[in-house]
């Protein structure tokens, strides 16, 4: 069964940093763009950023425009998120996601921005 | 910027009844829209990709269409498991931007 795994995610003073990772496993990561999606509590879904699978187009979400650095690994199937300079209001659930048909999702990793 | 809007935000319906959900973009759309559903605790799940292609494993009451500005998803019969959440999400390739709407919450009535 093909998996994303979330990781990374926890409590964090503003203005702190945190870095996300997604393990890939069962397809093949390298073929697919990934995005990161994220959810404030009780709120609609958000894009935040995209990587195509190459890792050389990389773009983000004016929110987060700045803040956040998107990376990959294709040689041990993950997916990053660097988060600096965070705000209350990136408080979320953090998904990774394919781009495209397959449609995966990970079960996400909650990120708490709180002092 | 693009943006999409979701109508209505609630809608009620008995098991058995013809949901259709509408998704508004601000401007023409020429990428391609796709349709999730959420269910509380869960992560969203692909329904339609490229406007109105059946993801994987997708029944066949749902269905979807759209182009322009105007997009609709429909479910033909709601089962017991499709009271949800439905966001459309606009994918565009060039910049590759992935808008959501706001969501359609499909409550039983």
């Amino acid at each position: 069964e093909v998996q994303l795994v979330e990781s990374g995610g926890g409590l964090v003073q503003p203005g702190g940093s945190l870095r996300l990772s997604c393990a890939a496993s069962r397809f093949t990561f390298s073929s697919y763009s990934m995005t990161w999606v994220r959810q404030a509590p009780g709120k609609g879904l958000e894009w935040v950023s995209y990587i195509s699978s190459s890792g050389r187009t990389i773009y983000y979400a004016d929110s987060v425009k700045g803040r956040f650095t998107i990376s990959r690994d294709n040689a041990n199937n993950s997916l990053y998120l660097l988060m600096s300079s965070l705000r209350d209001d990136d408080t979320a659930m953090y998904y990774c996601a394919t781009v495209g048909e397959i449609g995966y999702w990970g079960q996400g990793a909650l990120v708490t921005v709180s002092s | 910027e693009i943006v999409l809007t979701q109508s209505p935000a609630t809608l009620s319906l008995s098991p058995g009844e013809r949901a259709t959900l509408s998704c508004r973009a601000s401007q023409s759309v020429s990428s391609s829209l796709a349709w999730y559903q959420q269910k509380p605790g869960q992560s969203p799940r692909l329904l339609i990709y490229d406007t109105s292609n059946r993801a994987t494993g997708i029944p066949a009451r749902f269905s979807a269409s759209g182009s322009g500005t105007d997009f609709t998803l429909t479910i033909s019969s709601l089962e017991p498991e499709d009271f949800a959440v439905y966001y459309c999400q606009l994918q565009s390739i060039w910049p590759p931007v992935f808008t959501f709407g706001p969501g359609t919450k499909v409550d039983i009535k």
